[in-house]
């Protein structure tokens, strides 16, 4: 299964709204995960079952999406906020794969 | 505080082997899942190897099957991973994750939480 994210760079400011998509090449029901990933750091858990948020996520972040897209929202963008974001199905547990990765950059 | 830290990285030359731990601790380890994650220079994340609770159960992707052997000891509640034949491809931060849940937890679909800082391997004569 091929996870494709979209946009692979997205440009924003601070306080705007962040909508980042992960489109499966078939369907993954709603074993889909989001991570997030800073520089020099490991990955970290945001979003599993496609909408529910991990232990310690700020309400801000939200995913919605079944099937084969996807969406995560980050509502009102933070500094640090700012970093690589993944989606990661595992719809044929154990084995998953990978999206390709979204930048969020500072505009 | 649910800690995993990984050791073992270093540089190696093309055919070569190395050992990969990952140390766990603040969770009772022989309860979960575990698994290794990969992550080449600047490029994505590449899901490598799963094991069971008990050890019982293993999977690979294909890029490493025949060459890799994941391991657990759940009295050290360490991880492990042999690498052998290494190549170039080879060359990554390799990161152990746990399961989100333990075995018994069926409430929700499986992730990775959370990931060690990661050890990385360089392959290169």
């Amino acid at each position: 299964i091929v996870l494709t994210q979209s946009p692979g760079t997205l440009s924003l400011s601070p306080g705007e709204r962040a909508t980042l998509s992960c489109r499966a090449s078939q369907s993954v029901d709603t074993y889909l995960a989001w991570y997030q990933q800073k520089p020099g750091q490991a990955p970290r858990l945001l979003i599993y079952d496609a909408s529910k948020r991990a232990t310690g996520i700020p309400a801000r972040f939200s995913g919605s999406g079944s099937g084969t897209d996807f969406t995560l929202t980050i509502s009102s963008l933070e500094p640090e906020d700012f970093a690589t974001y993944y989606c990661h199905q595992r719809s044929n547990w154990p084995r998953g794969t990978f999206g390709q990765g979204t930048r969020l950059e500072i505009k | 505080e649910v800690h995993l830290e990984e050791s073992g990285g270093g540089l190696v030359q093309p055919g070569g082997s190395l050992r990969l731990s990952c140390a766990a601790s603040g969770f009772s380890f022989s309860d979960y899942d575990m698994n290794w994650v990969r992550q080449a220079p600047g490029k994505g994340l590449e899901w490598i190897a799963y094991i069971s609770p008990t050890g019982n159960t293993i999977f690979y992707a294909d890029s490493v099957k025949g060459r890799f052997t994941i391991s657990r000891d759940n009295v050290k509640n360490s991880l492990y991973l042999q690498l052998q034949s290494l190549s170039d491809a080879d060359s990554a931060i390799y990161f152990c994750a746990r399961e989100r849940a333990a075995y018994y937890d069926t409430n929700g679909s499986p992730a990775f939480d959370p990931w060690g800082q990661g050890t990385l391997v360089t392959v290169s004569s």
